[in-house]
């Protein structure tokens, strides 16, 4: 079983649409957690940080439910632009940063 | 103005082969990595250094040689190249807390072995 799990998909939701990431984790340890966007041929690059107490950055909402071990995203209205694979990452409480990559959830929107 | 650059982006060479990437960030960061993401598109650590010194090394094949000459720069080079190495390998660099900081990238470096 992998240290982060997430629905590869791919989501084919229509432009205006709200849709929702999950990902799991089974390492206890974990203590940080970030979203990571990554375009096809690209780079990843950081979406967002997640927090017990949720946040929120313009139409991307994180949750983390560290009893449930799950994190969540939540796009509202989708634009074309969000087409990209969203990667989960969890980070241990060591003194490494190492980060532990999900597979990543694929979006497509459409018009 | 790049952040973190990569040379080569794109290498083609036969199984047997040696050959080396090279990395580069001007973020005045002091950990770098190197990430493996392979074709089914899980990234996945290998090698991480902090101020030179080598501080993650997941079980990688000994073929695969980091080389950090100073704080800025972390090399990647591979001997005896296999099919199996055929991925893209991402650097990526952050500041130093311990805690999961926010990693930067490198464009990446799409590696074919024939």
């Amino acid at each position: 079983r992998k240290e982060v799990e997430q629905d590869p998909g791919p989501f084919n939701v229509p432009e205006g649409a709200t849709v929702a990431f999950n990902c799991t984790y089974s390492n206890s340890a974990s203590q940080s957690f970030f979203w990571y966007r990554q375009d096809c041929r690209k780079e990843p690059k950081l979406l967002m940080s997640v927090y017990s107490s949720g946040n929120e950055d313009g139409r991307f909402t994180a949750q983390l439910n560290r009893a449930s071990q799950y994190i969540s995203l939540l796009i509202r209205d989708s634009k074309l632009s969000d087409s990209a694979t969203y990667l989960c990452v969890s980070s241990r409480s060591s003194n490494t940063g190492k980060l532990i990559f999900g597979q990543g959830t694929t979006l497509q929107v459409k018009p | 103005d790049t952040a973190v650059s990569q040379t080569p982006k794109y290498l083609v060479t036969q199984m047997g082969n040696d050959k080396s990437i090279k990395c580069e960030q001007n973020l005045g960061h002091d950990t770098m990595y190197w990430y493996k993401q392979d074709s089914k598109k899980f990234l996945k650590i290998m090698f991480s250094y902090n101020n030179k010194e080598l501080i993650i090394n997941e079980t990688v094949p000994n073929r695969f040689s980091p080389k950090s000459p100073d704080k800025a720069h972390l090399n990647l080079h591979i001997n005896s190249l296999e099919l199996g190495d055929s991925a893209v390998y991402f650097c990526a660099s952050s500041s130093w807390t311990g805690e999961g900081d926010t990693q930067y990238f490198g464009p990446g470096t799409r590696l074919t072995v024939l």
